[in-house]
């Protein structure tokens, strides 16, 4: 089975500090991606690797960043953590283009 | 542009009742429609997807999913829903990266 995993499930931080999520997954899949999940409004794409070394925007990218430096491994950055960035964090996997994702459990992280 | 519209946030029904969530997609491109579920403080997972061929689908745990392209459509159904369907249903359409809809919460009333 694919296995997609987030360095931790629930994370608490205090405005200004810089916060890394980790994702990694272990089928070699080419592309990789990062959501943020809030109610009401679904997941939103916040970036996206289809390989080492390179990413691309996705509709949320502002006060985030990302790096892959490895296959397997995408990590979402987030700068200065502010409080409007609480929110539930996905990380996704997916091999061939137009096949499905697979999803990482979250990560639940708190801005102080 | 593409999107993904789920047309109800919250859809609740009775222990057996008939589960219906509506999706709507607008795509210049032919879809890759998906419905993914979550469970509470879990991430997504696959019920079924449509890529092409046959245009009804059958998912994991009695679902199923029609695609009507002259309605651009892809809802999903269940004859007859058990508690343990409560969750939440994602609708999404695949092209380079993938659009979801809002989502829809599903309760089960006993």
């Amino acid at each position: 089975d694919v296995k997609v995993t987030q360095s931790s499930r629930y994370l608490v931080k205090r405005t200004g500090e810089k916060v890394f999520l980790e994702c990694v997954q272990d089928m070699d899949h080419e592309n990789m991606f990062w959501y943020r999940q809030d109610p009401g409004l679904g997941l939103r794409l916040i970036y996206f690797s289809y390989d080492v070394k390179m990413k691309e925007k996705g509709d949320i990218p502002e006060g985030y960043s990302v790096s892959r430096e490895k296959k397997e491994r995408f990590s979402l950055i987030l700068e200065s953590a502010s409080t409007n960035q609480t929110s539930m964090y996905l990380c996704a996997s997916r091999g061939r283009s137009y096949n499905e994702q697979f999803f990482g459990p979250g990560t639940r992280l708190t801005v102080l | 542009a593409q999107s993904v519209t789920q047309l109800g946030s919250h859809v609740s029904v009775s222990e057996g009742a008939l589960v219906l969530l509506r999706c709507n997609y607008s795509s210049s491109v032919p879809p890759y429609l998906f419905w993914y579920v979550q469970y509470p403080n879990q991430g997504l997972q696959l019920l079924l997807k449509y890529t092409t061929g046959a245009t009804l689908v059958k998912g994991i745990n009695g679902f199923e999913a029609e695609f009507k392209k002259s309605e651009t459509s892809f809802h999903l159904t269940k004859p007859s829903a058990h508690m343990s369907d409560a969750a939440e249903y994602f609708c999404a359409n695949n092209n380079n990266d993938m659009r979801f809809g809002a989502g829809t919460r599903l309760t089960v009333k006993p």
